[in-house]
């Protein structure tokens, strides 16, 4: 399978937990994004890397969330202390960038977080 | 900030007619615009759209950027039901894309 691929589908949680998300990008991109997406909306910004480097974090995104991609593979999104309204789709794309272009901008099939 | 409205919010057609989705944008450091269908899962890839004026096509889906008047449109012919489904569209900007709320199309059979 070439494409992105997101861990695990489906995450149901009590609230106060954390909860961990997986996301390996397509091999050759350099560049990885999680979004998050709520009911209604779009898709929205959270963070973003070059290869290992962290460039950008929304400020959507609070203290209890971080993310990483130790070697400019796949990354983790994290969530600590989860709250109601932490439950969203959480979408991670990745592409090849660089010098303010971004091709092959392409998206997992995401992680649904339900926090109950 | 960056900001993307796209209209209608919602959109019912009957299968056969032809449909405009809208777009407009204010981004800094525009570089490009995509086109999204969303069903029930991940964003799927439609157009990317870089040159002003230069209709690009996909079977019975048109779309065409126009960056003086900072907007794109989506054209799509001939609906069928399968053309149900949420149409995203994002610029691409300060090196991330940025997200309409998208145009909710349903196509009646």
């Amino acid at each position: 399978d070439t494409g992105v691929s997101q861990d695990p589908r489906h995450k149901i949680t009590k609230r106060g937990q954390n909860v961990t998300f997986r996301c390996d990008p397509i091999s050759e991109h350099n560049r990885l994004y999680w979004y998050r997406q709520t009911l209604g909306q779009g898709p929205e910004f959270l963070t973003y890397f070059q290869n290992e480097a962290q460039l950008e974090k929304s400020r959507l995104l609070s203290d209890r969330f971080s993310a990483e991609r130790p070697k400019g593979s796949f990354s983790t999104l994290e969530i600590q202390r989860t709250e109601q309204g932490d439950s969203a789709m959480y979408l991670c794309a990745s592409s090849l960038g660089g010098q303010g272009a971004s091709y092959g901008y392409t998206f997992g099939s995401g992680t649904r977080l339900t926090v109950v | 900030e960056d900001k993307v409205v796209q209209s209608p919010l919602s959109l019912v057609v009957h299968e056969g007619d032809t449909v405009t989705l809208n777009c407009s944008y204010e981004v800094t450091n525009f570089r490009s615009l995509l086109w999204y269908k969303q069903e029930k899962k991940a964003p799927t890839f439609l157009f990317m759209l870089t040159s002003s004026g230069i209709e690009k096509k996909s079977g019975r889906l048109s779309s065409i950027l126009d960056k003086k008047e900072l907007s794109s449109i989506l054209n799509i012919t001939a609906t069928q039901t399968g053309d149900s489904a949420i149409y995203l569209c994002a610029p691409f900007g300060n090196e991330k894309l940025t997200f309409g709320t998208g145009t909710r199309l349903t196509i009646i059979p």
